[in-house]
């Protein structure tokens, strides 16, 4: 166990629906990291923050927005969905810049 | 652009054998390099890794070999088991932690 939290576990919707997926940092990490990884991409970096700030910023599409809460929390919004952005998605944490990165369990994410 | 090739893209080793998998990456800026070992249905789960500073770095069965002047590195498994079956990420870093990754090899040790 990492001590990354990521819920829901899974998660099927329809084309055009809107989904949050949330992610726990492991106690003390500042940093949160969103990767999504799909069968013929890899695993793609979408998005940092670190302590409640963005701080670098992948392939991430205009769609897709995440944020970082006070609480250091970070939830990543899927909007507009469709069937390609069918995918696991993995949230990461270090606690601070240069150090190692944590993944949480993902959440497979199944557009119909 | 790729920034890390890996490879090979599939392993399969015998039981006892060694596995090599093989990165390679462009930007000298990079100073942070993992391996990252993943189950399927699992999230990545760090294995080793090295800074630029050392040419190896040996932890039980696992080994990275690190070419700064080549910007190469490699992870080494000795004595292979059938529990080492899994898909296994290179990884680089720099500046602000953000790893990119390689597009994995998918091992598999026979008994």
């Amino acid at each position: 166990d990492s001590g990354v939290t990521q819920t829901p576990k899974h998660l099927i919707t329809a084309t055009g629906q809107r989904v949050t997926l949330r992610c726990s940092p492991r106690s003390g990490d500042l940093s949160v990291y969103w990767y999504q990884q799909s069968l013929d991409q890899g695993l793609q970096f979408l998005i940092q923050y670190y302590n409640g700030e963005e701080r670098a910023k992948g392939n991430i599409l205009e769609r897709f927005s995440a944020q970082q809460f006070p609480d250091l929390h970070s939830e990543l919004n899927l909007s507009s969905l469709e069937l390609g952005d069918s995918a696991l998605y993995f949230c990461a944490s270090s606690p601070h810049k240069n150090t190692e990165a944590f993944f949480g369990q993902g959440t497979r994410l199944t557009v119909v | 652009q790729q920034q890390v090739k890996q490879s090979p893209q599939s392993l399969i080793v015998q039981k006892g054998g060694i596995s090599i998998i093989n990165c390679a990456y462009e930007n000298t800026a990079f100073d942070y390099f993992p391996w990252y070992q993943q189950f399927p249905g699992k999230g990545p789960a760090l294995l080793i890794a090295i800074r630029p500073d050392v040419s190896e770095k040996k932890e039980g069965r696992f080994t990275i070999s690190f070419n700064k002047s080549a910007k190469q590195f490699s992870l080494h498994i000795m004595d292979s088991q059938p529990g080492d079956s899994a898909t296994y990420f290179c990884a680089v870093s720099g500046g602000y932690n953000k790893l990119i990754f390689g597009a994995g090899t998918r091992l598999a040790v026979h008994p």
